[in-house]
Formats: C-alpha cells, structure tokens, sequence
C-alpha cells in the first residue's frame, strides 16, 4: 500500500472535465514535497504531465492542471478526448523513506 | 536529444543476482541524476532508489539491503543490482531522467523499460 492514495478509476465522457486525487499525510504532502503527475498509456513509459504541484512541461496541452492543497493534490483534465484515455500516478517525497520517492497507487481513466 | 536505453537478461534464476544497465545516448550522464522504477504486469509504478551527483543513493526502505546502483562515466550509463531476486521482482524496469524540482524532483524522461522474469 502507497502512502500516497488514489482513486483505482474515474471516468468521464468527451469533452467533459475530471479530477483525480492524491491523498497524502503530513509526512509528504503536508510536509511541503511537490506533488508530480505522470501519464501511463498501456504498454508504454510513463510521461511527465505535471511537476511542481502545477508547472506543465514544454509540449503538455494546457487541457491538463494540478493543485495542491494541505495534505493532498489534483489532477484535472478538461476537455477530454479518447486519447486521454490511460493511467495517472502521483508522485512525492515522504520523510519516512529516508530520501526516496513514492508513487501513488495508479488511477486508470476510461474516456466513455 | 537525450535518449535512455536499458538492457540487460530477461530471464534470472531465483535467489540470483538481477544486473541491468541503462545506455544514456545525446548527452552527458555526469549532467543529471538518475532513478530507476519498476512495475510489475498489471500493477502501478513502484520506485526503486535515485542516485544524485553519480554516487549519492537512495534507494526505497522496502528494497535497499538487496539494491545497488551506480553511474560509470565512462560507458555513459547507468546501472542496477538487485540481489537475492524472487518472483516478487518480476517486472518492466525503467530507468528514468530527474530533473531538480525545490520540493523534490521528478522524473522528465524515461526509458522505454526492460521486462525481466524471474523464474527457474
């Protein structure tokens, strides 16, 4: 089990807007760590979406946004397309790992 | 651009040592730190150690007595040990980029990952 909670699915139909949240404790989140997304279409690497709680990197559609607030973080997408279609992991720092990092559990989202 | 290439035998007996190396092509090794993660088929991402400045490492509490990394500059690559292995250690393994990040970095580029099975 992660430190890190998320839920196992959402979904959500074109064109509509979801979140995914991580959940965390005061030994990551709440302790200050940034919160970073990553994208994982089936059979391939995991992408960065988000790092640093909010900042997109270069070629990320402005359609994807993080947030932060206390002990827990979000992932929204908004007007979702097919190809959104994939799996999202969080991913912090908890002072209990002695410096190393976590990801959370995985949220598989389905495009219906 | 920087490219990341890990390889290595997909096949390891129970109780044996897994070695494996990721190839870092476009750039510099000496330029970033490094991580490594795994997933096992079906399940979420589970994150391995990292190693800053090519020798300082951290690796998970659930794997460090059996984990070893290390950076030869000279071969521009990076490389992984995990001893002991089960089939608890079957997995795709990436070998993955960090960037700096002030409340902790994040992995910007990965590589495409190397399956490995443990089985006799």
């Amino acid at each position: 089990q992660s430190v890190l909670t998320q839920p196992p699915s959402v979904s959500g139909a074109p064109g509509q807007r979801v979140t995914i949240s991580c959940t965390g404790s005061s030994s990551n989140i709440g302790a200050g760590y940034d919160v970073h997304w990553y994208q994982q279409v089936p059979g391939t690497a995991p992408k960065l979406l988000i790092y640093g709680d909010r900042y997109r990197p270069s070629g990320v559609s402005d359609r994807f946004s993080g947030s932060k607030s206390g002990t827990s973080a979000s992932l929204a997408i908004t007007g979702l397309q097919t190809e959104d279609e994939a799996d999202y992991y969080c991913q912090s720092y908890d002072s209990s790992l002695s410096g190393s990092g976590v990801f959370g559990g995985g949220t598989k989202l389905t495009v219906l | 651009q920087v490219q990341l290439q890990e390889s290595g035998p997909g096949l390891v007996k129970p109780s044996e040592t897994l070695s494996l190396t990721c190839a870092v092509s476009g750039g510099s090794i000496s330029s970033y730190s490094w991580g490594w993660v795994r997933q096992p088929a079906g399940k979420g991402l589970e994150w391995i150690g990292h190693i800053y400045n090519g020798e300082n490492t951290y690796y998970s509490p659930s794997l460090r007595s059996r984990v070893t990394m290390s950076v030869d500059t000279s071969k521009n690559q990076l490389s992984l040990r995990v001893n002991s292995v089960s089939a608890a250690d079957t997995a795709v393994y990436y070998c993955a980029r960090l960037i700096s990040v002030a409340g902790g970095d994040a992995f910007d580029l990965w590589g495409q990952g190397t399956m490995v099975t443990v089985s006799s």
